[in-house]
C-alpha cells in the first residue's frame, strides 16, 4: 500500500486566496483525521471523520476552515480566505480500529502551507 | 490538554539504550499508553502501546509501572536515525477511534 497520500506537498499562496489541501487515506481505513502543526502550538487535531461523516470538528479554528469527505478515498481541507497565521504543516492520518490491534493512526507526509 | 508529562529534551550516545520517561498520573483504567515519534519533516509514526504489561516489538520496549502512573520507552540500541521527537499519549483503544492529544513530546538527540 502507498500509505496516506497528501497533495500538494508544498503550497505558497497570498493572503486572501483560497487554499485546498487533499488527502487519500489508506484503502479500507474508515477513520480520517486532519492535523495542523506549528512551532507555537505543536500538533493539534482539527477534525476527524468516521465512514465519511464528520465526528468532531471542535479543533477547526474558525469558519474560514472547512473539511469534506465525499467518499471513502478522498478528503479535502479548505481555507478561504487564507491568512498568514494559517502557515503550518497540515497532516492527514487514517486508521481502522478493530482490525489492527495497535489501533494506530497512519500519517501522511504533510502539506507545508505558506501564506504570504 | 495532554494528559502526559515528558522532559523537553534528552541526549543519548549512539549504540546505547535510550530511556524516555513519561508521567501519566491521571490515567484511567481503560486508557492505554501509546508512543509515537516524529522524525524531522515527516508525519508522526506509531512505535508501541500497552495497557499494564510490559510490551516489546521490533522497534522498542515499553515498561509501565505497576500503578500505571508512569512509563518508559526504551530504544535498546539507539542509532542516529532515532533522532526525533517522541510523544507519549494516553488514549482508549478498541473498536472506535477518537482524537489523539499530542503534547510537546521529548526531543531525543542521538550523539555520534
Amino acid at each position: 500500500d502507498a500509505g496516506v497520500i497528501q497533495s500538494p506537498r508544498h503550497e505558497v499562496t497570498e493572503m486572501g486566496q483560497e487554499v485546498t489541501l487533499r488527502c487519500k487515506p489508506i484503502s479500507g481505513h474508515d477513520y480520517l483525521f486532519w492535523y495542523r502543526q506549528t512551532m507555537m502550538r505543536g500538533l493539534e487535531l482539527l477534525i476527524y471523520f468516521n465512514n465519511n461523516v464528520p465526528i468532531d470538528d471542535s479543533g477547526m479554528p474558525e469558519d474560514r476552515f472547512s473539511a469534506k469527505m465525499p467518499n471513502a478515498s478522498f478528503s479535502t481541507l479548505k481555507i478561504q480566505p487564507s491568512e498568514p497565521r494559517d502557515s503550518a504543516v497540515y497532516f492527514c492520518a487514517s486508521s481502522t480500529p478493530g482490525l489492527a490491534a495497535s489501533n494506530e493512526q497512519f500519517f501522511g507526509p504533510g502539506t507545508r502551507l505558506t501564506v504570504l | 490538554d495532554a494528559k502526559t508529562t515528558q522532559p523537553p529534551s534528552m541526549d543519548c550516545a549512539e549504540g546505547r539504550a535510550a530511556n524516555l520517561p513519561c508521567n501519566h498520573s491521571t490515567i484511567s483504567g481503560n486508557e492505554y499508553v501509546y508512543w509515537y515519534r516524529q522524525i524531522h519533516s515527516q508525519g508522526p509514526q506509531y512505535i508501541i502501546h500497552g495497557l499494564k504489561n510490559n510490551e516489546t516489538n521490533e522497534m522498542a520496549s515499553l515498561i509501565i509501572t505497576e500503578d500505571r502512573k508512569s512509563s518508559t520507552l526504551i530504544l535498546p540500541h539507539a542509532t542516529l536515525r532515532d533522532t526525533a521527537v517522541y510523544y507519549c499519549i494516553v488514549r482508549v483503544s478498541g473498536y472506535r477511534d477518537d482524537k489523539i492529544i499530542f503534547g510537546k513530546g521529548t526531543r531525543l538527540h542521538i550523539l555520534p
